[in-house]
């Protein structure tokens, strides 16, 4: 069963547009970390979040952790050609007793020029 | 420093051969994992290692051996290959502690195709 669900799984926008892409569960997450992967490579962390209604900004990347630590979203302004990529959200959770990093399935976001 | 890396970066396997995927590190990460990513699934966890001579399984162990003889190596063996086990493999470690205080590191991946 995914415990993180992301919404929507493809998104393909022209440059300058904005979009939001979002990270949803129906359980609590004590953190959630967003990531992005570029076609060939590893994911690199963006960013995480920790605190519910936390806000951060990374340039023109906006991430929010939900009041309730549920959701999570990344918007991104006047997005551009080099925000293309795959956006993957990531939390811990509890696995056979241990605490591990589950990730949703993945945001595929292609921006046109 | 080299960060993690992964060998090789393609490989294709007949169904029932056996091959290791390697994977290093030079940050002296004692945590280490190995993912496996396929299409609309994100990264799901197959074995890690929280110290040299420790491993454990993850969500999707089946059909896949880890040892952990140094803190700098991670294999991942397949021992008998199945279509199944087509996908990318990702290769990733961070310090200890809590799973969120710190950033997972992942190497380029491994593409596998078992035909």
């Amino acid at each position: 069963t995914q415990l993180l669900e992301q919404s929507p799984q493809f998104l393909s926008i022209q440059e300058g547009e904005n979009l939001t892409v979002y990270c949803n569960s129906s359980s609590v997450f004590s953190s959630l970390q967003w990531y992005r992967q570029e076609p060939g490579e590893g994911p690199v962390l963006l960013v995480t979040v920790v605190t519910g209604g936390e806000v951060k900004k990374l340039k023109r990347l906006t991430f929010q952790f939900g009041d309730a630590r549920k959701d999570s979203s990344l918007h991104i302004t006047a997005a551009q050609p080099g925000d293309t990529g795959l956006y993957l959200c990531a939390g811990p959770s509890f696995i056979q007793g241990a605490q591990k990093l589950v990730f949703g399935q993945g945001t595929r976001l292609t921006i046109n020029p | 420093n080299a960060g993690v890396t992964q060998t090789p970066k393609f490989q294709v396997l007949k169904t029932g051969q056996s091959m290791t995927l390697q994977c290093a590190q030079d940050m002296n990460h004692e945590y280490m994992s190995w993912y496996r990513q396929d299409p609309g699934m994100g990264l799901r966890l197959i074995h890690y290692s929280v110290g040299a001579g420790i491993t454990d399984q993850g969500e999707v162990p089946n059909g896949y051996n880890v040892s952990r003889s140094t803190t700098e190596d991670f294999p991942l063996r397949l021992l008998s290959a199945a279509p199944s086990q087509t996908s990318v493999y990702f290769c990733a470690s961070r310090p200890p502690g809590r799973v969120y205080s710190y950033e997972q590191y992942f190497g380029p991946g491994t593409r596998l195709t078992v035909t």
